[in-house]
Formats: C-alpha cells, structure tokens, sequence
C-alpha cells in the first residue's frame, strides 16, 4: 500500500532533550517536506527536500534539522526541544514539489 | 498562487449531496485547482484536481466554471466519515514554494 508512515506518533519530552521523528515513503517520491499545524495558523511548511541530500528551509525552519540520505526516508529533529515546538507534524511527499501531496497519520508533540 | 475563498462551515445532511464552493477569480490560465481534506487531526488528504475541465474520481466531482474563477466539489452521497475541514488551494505547478492551506471549509454531515 501507498502511504506515508511517521513514527511516533506521540511524543511528550521535556525542553532540551534531544528527538527525532521518522518520515519514510514507499512511492519513490522525490520531494518530502514538514508541516507544523496549529491552531489559528494553519498549515506551515518546515523543511523540504527535492531529493537526496538536497534540503531547503520552509516558513517556520528556527529549531528544526533535517536531512535527506535515502530516498525514501526524511527525518525530522529537533536538537533542543523548546514548549513552542509543541505542535502537531505532518510529514508529506510527492514526485515533485508541487504536484499533489500525500501526507502521513500526524506526530502530535508535546514538550514540557 | 491565486488566493481562494471558502465559507467557513457548512452542514449537509447524511446521504445528501455535498457542494462546497471556492472562489479563485485571480486564478491564472495554468493554475491548477486542488482540492484536500483534513479529518480531525488526522493528515491532509488528497481529493481531486482540475484545470478547465470537470472531473470526477471515486471520492467526489469537481466542477470548475467557464471562466475558470470559481469551483465546486461535490461528494454525492455525504456520510459522518465526511465530516472534515475541506481545502480549496490553487497551484502553479513547478518551482518548489510551499503549498499556502488557508482555513478551509469545514463540512458536519448530520445524521
């Protein structure tokens, strides 16, 4: 089956300690990117990557690493978590930057 | 990206057809018209897109005017699982700016 799997998919840290989200597709898609969801602000972007090892700041970058080795597979970390990286993530993919996006199930964050 | 607009809320009863419009009237002649939706919480999902002409897929109808400055989606038999907030985004293909969201419209199905 198609999809985008992000783990995990809950999360509770305390400020500091350093995480990771997975992100991976089996579509073969060139680009993935990271959504932050909040209340009253939508969707927006984080990261996003063309391809491997090529990766690119979105609208909201502060606090956030990425990095692209494999293909199929675009991790999300936050060095030093901080309370306003609390958020609800996507993770989504696609054959090019702006054809139709297939996102993942959502990484709800919550730091302390 | 041409800006859209959308009612925020609307209700459409269970088994009812849902139409829910979008205006785009600054869309230009090779944006494309997207459709998503959001499910509490849940990941955007892809619905359908379109150019000029109307188009149909197994999870609803988009239905794009002449002029091209407004759009309708139609799911044709709404059920509860309907129930989400729906997106109207246009977009020019290439280049690799973010997709622009907005807020929606959110749809209840009701019993």
């Amino acid at each position: 089956e198609a999809q985008v799997t992000q783990n995990p998919r809950y999360l509770i840290t305390v400020t500091g300690k350093k995480l990771t989200v997975t992100c991976s597709q089996n579509m073969n898609h060139e680009y993935m990117s990271w959504y932050r969801q909040d209340p009253g602000l939508g969707l927006r972007q984080i990261y996003y990557s063309m391809n491997v090892e090529v990766t690119d700041k979105g609208d909201v970058p502060e606090g956030y690493k990425v990095s692209r080795k494999e293909k199929r597979n675009f991790p999300l970390i936050l060095e030093s978590p901080s309370p306003n990286q609390t958020s609800l993530y996507f993770c989504a993919s696609s054959f090019f930057a702006r054809e139709t996006q297939y996102f993942g199930p959502g990484t709800r964050l919550l730091v302390l | 990206d041409a800006k859209t607009t959308q009612p925020p809320s609307m209700d459409c009863a269970e088994g009812r057809a849902a139409n829910l419009p979008c205006n785009h009237s600054t869309i230009s002649g090779n944006e494309y018209v997207y459709w998503y939706r959001q499910i509490h919480s849940q990941g955007p999902q892809y619905i359908i897109h379109g150019l000029k002409n109307n188009e149909t897929n197994e999870m609803a109808s988009l239905i794009i005017t002449e002029d091209r400055k407004s759009s309708t989606l139609i799911l044709p038999h709404a059920t509860l699982r309907d129930t989400a907030v729906y997106y109207c985004i246009v977009i020019l293909r290439g280049g690799n700016t973010p997709l622009v969201f907005g807020k929606g419209t959110r749809l209840s199905v009701i019993a």
